[in-house]
């Protein structure tokens, strides 16, 4: 079945960097948009960025421009998100979700991994 | 970047109640409005995309629409797993969710 499997919790010190997996598999990897999605504690849902798999063009949202990276293998059907310069406030649960179908109009999140619990403190 | 204003941020209702959640957009993005629901400690679901399209699987009593800036998810007769929070993304330019609206048991 389609699924997307995360990288374990990270516990991490203030300024270092992050970097998260995404493993897919039941599908051609190549053939959807990988998003990432982070929801800090007792918070709601903030979207990080996205990557083509095929292309490996990626987008993300204005906040986190100059900090985010979203890169993919795909020889293992595999997309990372490194987040760089980390503070208390990317305390979160990172998730990445399948996105639309490349080349198609239609755009949602129909997959999602169970999210990677990311902890940032001294 | 496109702001999305849900409202209520929560509310209370009763089993078979209709409910009604509205996402207000910063400016036009036509029809491109999706809709999850997050139970505690799980990932979101998707419920409903392109404004009024259910997703595979999910009950028919959940239906969207709206157009342009104002959108509308609306459960016709609450269930006790529809207990959740809900949350709108535009998929318009780069992405943006709602803050979310919380359904509790009144």
């Amino acid at each position: 079945q389609v699924q997307l499997v995360q990288s374990g919790a990270e516990v991490m010190k203030p300024g270092a960097s992050l970097k998260v997996s995404c493993k897919a598999s039941g599908y051609t990897f190549t053939g959807f948009y990988i998003h990432w999605v982070r929801q800090a504690p007792g918070q709601g849902l903030e979207w990080v960025g996205w990557i083509n798999p095929n292309s490996g063009g990626t987008n993300s949202a204005q906040k986190f421009q100059g900090r985010v990276t979203v890169t993919r293998d795909t020889s293992i059907s595999t997309a990372y998100m490194e987040l760089s310069r980390l503070s208390s406030d990317d305390t979160a649960i990172y998730y990445c979700a399948r996105g639309m179908a490349v080349g198609t109009a239609v755009d949602y999140m129909d997959v999602w991994g169970k999210g990677t619990t990311v902890t940032v403190s001294s | 970047d496109i702001q999305m204003t849900q409202s209520p941020s929560s509310l209370s209702a009763s089993l078979g109640d209709r409910v009604t959640i509205t996402c207000r957009a910063s400016q036009s993005i036509s029809t491109s409005l999706n809709w999850y629901q997050q139970r505690p400690g799980k990932a979101p679901k998707l419920l409903i995309y392109a404004t009024s399209t259910l997703q595979n699987g999910v009950p028919s009593r959940f239906s969207g629409s709206g157009s342009g800036t104002d959108f509308t998810l609306t459960i016709s007769s609450l269930q006790p797993d529809d207990f959740a929070t809900y949350y709108c993304l535009q998929t318009y330019s780069a992405r943006t969710f709602g803050h979310g609206t919380k359904v509790e048991v009144k």
